[in-house]
């Protein structure tokens, strides 16, 4: 069965500080990697994929991929306290079907 | 431009009352999907369609029924409501390629009582 896991958390950062979001993946024929923002009692919404080794840039956000370690993480550069919400790393295979993580937690904090 | 419409967003149903969650999508993607969200989980795959006319389980389909007589909808069927069914129930729509993203409904908040 096909695995994506993520430190629940809550992780906790104060506001201006790097937060550092984790994701391994069990299937090595995974080949497309997504981060997805849900606010509380919101629906995921896309932050950024990716799905060539190394890092992309949005804005903020940088999203790395190390296929050989089956791990993905996401940087958040200056956190806000807008960025508060549980991110949920999402992986695809050959299939197209996305499977989720149970998803991180973010706490900034003032 | 919609994107994908689900309703109702709230509901309470007694155990052993059936119940249809309906969404719509207008992006013309061929992949939509049922999910649903328990506290502090992710999100866990009920059934998927990869086009009108089929469907298939999902990691949790026990409970649950689907069909996909369109491209645009694609309905979720609880029969004999359990309050294991209590949860939030998530559609979602995608082009199907490795770098298309799934769009979300707005979620329906369902209680078993």
């Amino acid at each position: 069965q096909k695995e994506v896991e993520q430190n629940s958390g809550p992780l906790s950062v104060p506001e201006g500080a790097i937060a550092s979001l984790n994701c391994t993946y069990s299937d090595r024929g995974s080949q497309s990697f997504f981060w997805y923002r849900q606010y509380s009692g919101k629906s995921p919404e896309l932050i950024m994929f990716i799905y060539s080794n190394g890092d992309k840039e949005d804005g903020r956000f940088t999203a790395q991929l190390n296929k050989a370690s089956q791990y993905v993480s996401l940087l958040i550069r200056d956190s806000q306290p807008s960025d508060s919400a549980t991110y949920l790393c999402a992986v695809k295979g050959g299939s197209y079907i996305p499977t989720f993580g149970r998803g991180t937690s973010l706490i900034v904090h003032p | 431009n919609a994107g994908v419409t689900q309703t109702p967003k709230f509901r309470i149903l007694k155990i052993g009352q059936s119940m249809t969650l309906q969404c719509t999508q207008d992006m013309n993607h061929n992949y939509m999907y049922w999910y649903r969200q328990d506290p502090g989980m992710g999100l866990k795959l009920i059934y998927y369609s990869v086009g009108a006319g089929i469907t298939d389980k999902g990691e949790v389909p026990n409970g649950y029924n689907v069909s996909r007589s369109t491209t645009e909808d694609f309905p979720l069927r609880l029969e004999l409501a359990a309050p294991s069914q209590t949860s939030v129930y998530f559609c979602a729509s995608d082009g199907a390629r490795l770098g298309t993203e799934a769009f979300f409904g707005q979620g329906t908040r369902l209680t078993v009582v």
